[in-house]
């Protein structure tokens, strides 16, 4: 596509509940990355892909996150047994190589809100 | 450890005066250095980036290795300049490690 697709754009969980974000990342773009955005704050690394391969997922708070991204192209976050603090905006981002001298093409986010 | 610091939570000036944007960073090596931006209800985007040595919309940055800043500049703010900016570094293949942000509110 055209863009970083991501959805859903909001998500509302009641705590406990689990989730899955969805991204589609541009057609072709080797890197993937997911981010958590906490409100006013700035990105925080979660994990990064290089094709199918999860190269670094030093960044997920805890084992309730869970990436993946089997085919090379679309990634899912899945977060389980979700808490108050999980709520945030989560921001995918997709690069044409595996280093980031292009920059990252962002998504929209999904804003989820745990109640 | 990479670290990047915005010190400024929001920066106000007035429509025509001179902006800058303070980014510091913590990196032992050679960093590449990006500025991402954010208009309101709009995705995050790339600014500019050290490596290309661009002006984008009138915004230019001077990696500055002594003082390990690379401060964002623009000689007139315009109305349209107001949004969050982050400044963000990568260390080759690891991910981008990003500014807490700077608002930048433009008053007319």
């Amino acid at each position: 596509g055209a863009g970083v697709s991501q959805s859903p754009r909001y998500k509302v969980a009641k705590r406990g509940q689990d989730v899955a974000l969805r991204c589609d990342p541009i057609s072709g773009h080797v890197s993937l990355f997911w981010y958590q955005q906490a409100l006013g704050q700035g990105p925080e690394f979660l994990t990064y892909f290089q094709n199918e391969a999860q190269l670094d997922k030093s960044g997920l708070p805890s084992d309730r996150f869970f990436a993946e991204r089997p085919e090379g192209s679309v990634s899912t976050l899945k977060i389980q047994r979700t808490q108050q603090e999980d709520s945030a905006v989560y921001l995918c981002a997709s690069s044409i190589a595996g280093t980031t001298n292009y920059g990252y093409t962002f998504g929209s986010g999904t804003r989820l809100t745990v109640v | 450890a990479q670290r990047v610091t915005q010190p400024e939570k929001l920066l106000s000036v007035f429509k025509g005066a001179p902006v800058e944007l303070k980014c510091n960073y913590s990196y032992s090596g050679s960093p590449e250095l990006f500025w991402y931006v954010q208009y309101s209800r709009q995705r995050l985007q790339l600014l500019l980036r050290h490596i290309s040595r661009e002006s984008i919309k009138g915004f230019t940055a001077d990696l500055n290795k002594g003082e390990t800043s690379f401060h964002l500049k623009k000689p007139f703010a315009q109305e349209e300049d107001s949004a969050m900016y982050y400044c963000a570094l990568p260390s080759g293949n690891t991910p981008l490690v990003f500014g807490k942000g700077t608002r930048l509110s433009v008053i007319a």
